[in-house]
């Protein structure tokens, strides 16, 4: 168990929904960053949050959204889905802005019908 | 800009043959550099990292030196084990504005046979 506890662990949804998934950081650990895994894509890094603020953003689409709470907790919108979102969604966690290196969740595997 | 290129695999060795899996890099500023570890229906985890030149990061028996005259972090390790079969990640963190940014690189996945 790394620490950082992310849910659901799979998800089904149709084209077209809508879905929330969710990261709870490492204890002590201000920073969360959203990655997207696929195959054809590899790891893209999406976006960070450092103790609720946005500090940097990738390759995230504009249907996708992302918040970080005052417990510190995350949150990763996902709506108008399409078949190529379908990949695995990992959390990662730091205590600072991650020179230091991660700490990863282990994903959330969302498929999209 | 920023990127990672490391070996393409997959990688098949026997047990206890010597491993390289090369990465380099490109980098605005002072990266710090990472190697990253995936099992089987597992997130990342990482396995060792460098954070200025010249730096040799090592766990679990693995190596890599950070170079910055050839912008190289390559793999290494002496005797690899069946347990060690995994797809293996090289990384780079850079700052960018108030953030901080990773980029990985593609992912070589090692298969170990006895």
């Amino acid at each position: 168990d790394s620490g950082v506890t992310q849910t659901p662990k799979h998800l089904i949804t149709a084209t077209g929904q809508r879905v929330t998934l969710r990261c709870s950081p490492r204890s002590g650990d201000l920073s969360v960053y959203w990655y997207q895994q696929s195959l054809d894509q590899g790891l893209q890094f999406l976006i960070q949050y450092y103790n609720g603020e946005e500090r940097a953003k990738g390759n995230i689409l504009e249907r996708f959204s992302a918040q970080q709470f005052p417990d510190l907790h995350s949150e990763l919108n996902l709506s108008s889905l399409e078949l190529g979102d379908s990949a695995l969604y990992f959390c990662a966690s730091s205590v600072n802005q991650g020179g230091y290196g991660y700490t990863f969740g282990s994903g959330t595997r969302l498929t999209v019908v | 800009g920023n990127s990672v290129t490391q070996m393409e695999g997959p990688v098949t060795l026997s047990e206890e043959a010597f491993l390289t899996i090369n990465c380099t890099y490109t980098a605005t500023g002072y990266p710090s550099l990472f190697w990253y570890v995936q099992y089987p229906g597992e997130g990342l985890q990482l396995l060792l990292k460098a954070t200025k030149a010249d730096d040799k990061g090592s766990n679990k028996g693995f190596e890599a030196t950070y170079r910055k005259e050839t912008t190289s972090f390559h793999l290494e390790k002496g005797s690899v084990q069946v347990s060690d079969s995994a797809v293996y990640f090289c990384a780079l963190s850079v700052q960018i504005g108030t953030g901080n940014q990773f980029y990985f690189g593609t992912g070589t996945s090692l298969t170990v046979i006895p």
